[in-house]
Parts: structure tokens; sequence; C-alpha cells
């Protein structure tokens, strides 16, 4: 069963703050995504990466930025956060290309910014 | 527009009776992936299908390509399977879509 770890799992801010998001997977998947689930919207991809340096823009990237620092560590930043960026964010890694890999998902981390 | 539509958006079922959640996609998706949400806020891969049908337990999903549409099929529901569920696809621009979700309540 693969093993995906987000931290914190809770997080409040103020327009802004700066925030770091951390996720690790343990199962040598190349690709790791970071996901945002807003009501309404279902969950929509922010970043990806197929690997340890490479970073790829998802659909709403505005306002984020991520590093891959090693094949098991992905990071989702928010330099300048925003109220709008107030959601719930997932993690996913995968052993293979999006549609070619099962995901597996984080527990979730809650982003409030006030 | 979305290239995921899923139906409904919410589904109440009695305990021990059925139902099917559907999505249909706008373009042609090389598979398909079905979650659920739990109350933990956790999210359970249930199947993933590059074509075909695919049974686990009480749960059923097929996925046509070339009908562009995936199904999720629940029999005997139980107050466990609550949640929300999501399907998502992915075409050949290797980007994976969400649908919206459907929110699903088991009662008594």
């Amino acid at each position: 069963e693969a093993a995906v770890t987000q931290s914190p799992r809770n997080k409040v801010t103020v327009t802004g703050g700066n925030v770091t998001l951390s996720c690790r997977q343990t199962n040598s998947h190349n690709y790791m995504y970071w996901y945002r689930q807003d009501t309404g919207h279902g969950l929509r991809l922010i970043h990806y990466s197929y690997g340890a340096g490479n970073l790829q823009i998802g659909d709403v990237p505005d306002g984020y930025k991520a590093t891959r620092t090693t094949q098991e560590d992905f990071f989702l930043l928010l330099e300048l956060a925003s109220p709008s960026q107030t959601s719930l964010y997932f993690c996913a890694s995968s052993d293979g290309g999006e549609n070619t890999g099962q995901l597996y998902f984080g527990e979730g981390s809650k982003l409030t910014v006030l | 527009g979305d290239q995921v539509e899923q139906s409904p958006s919410a589904l109440s079922l009695h305990e021990g009776t059925g139902s099917a959640l559907r999505c249909n996609f706008t373009t042609t998706m090389r598979a398909v992936q079905w979650f659920r949400k739990n109350s933990r806020g956790s999210l359970i891969n249930l199947f993933y299908l590059a074509s075909g049908t695919k049974e686990n337990g009480r749960l059923k999903s097929a996925f046509d390509s070339k009908e562009r549409y995936s199904t999720l099929h629940i029999r005997d529901a139980q107050l466990e399977d609550s949640g929300t569920y999501f399907c998502a696809a992915g075409a050949n621009t290797g980007k994976l879509t969400f649908g919206h979700g459907t929110i699903l309540r088991v009662h008594p």
C-alpha cells in the first residue's frame, strides 16, 4: 500500500503570510502531484513533478510555487497567501504518468487564510 | 468547459439498496479512476480502469473510452459507504481531470 504523508494537516495564516505544505511518499513513485479541493470544483491540479528537480505546471498554478527536492519529497509554497487560497490541499503520487498510474493520496492539508 | 461531467451531484440511498454514479467525458480518455473521500477526509482509490469492468465487493465500475463514459455501481449499500465519490480521467494531454463529486448518503 502506497504511503503518502502530508504536513501540516491544518494551518491557519493571515493574508500575505508565507506557507509551505510538505508531502513525502515512501514507495519510490516517480510522479507526485499537488491538488486543491473546493466545493463545486472537485480536485484541481496545481503542480506536478515526474522526478527530483522537475516541475510541471498544472491547471491552477497562479499564486503557487512547488519544489521537488528528492524523489520522496514535494513541497507546495504560498509566498503571499490570499483568502482565495483557503482550501483543502491533497498531495498524491503514482508510479507512472497520470494516464497510466494509479494515484495514491495523502490525507489532506486544510489551509485557512484570514 | 469541463472535460468530466459527474452525476448525480448528490444521492440518498436506503441501506441495502443500490444505484449508479456516472461520469461523461467530452473527449477520449485513456483511463479512469474512482475515489471515495471518507469521513476522515482521506481519498481512497476504489478503481483504476483503462477499459472494461472491474468489481470489488459491492462495487463495480465500467469504462467505455469510445462512448466516453464511466460508471460506478453500488449494490447493497451500507452506512459506511457514505461519503463523496469522485471520478478522474486522463486524456492524451497527460493531465488528470476530476469530476465535481457525488455526495452519497446512506441511511437506515
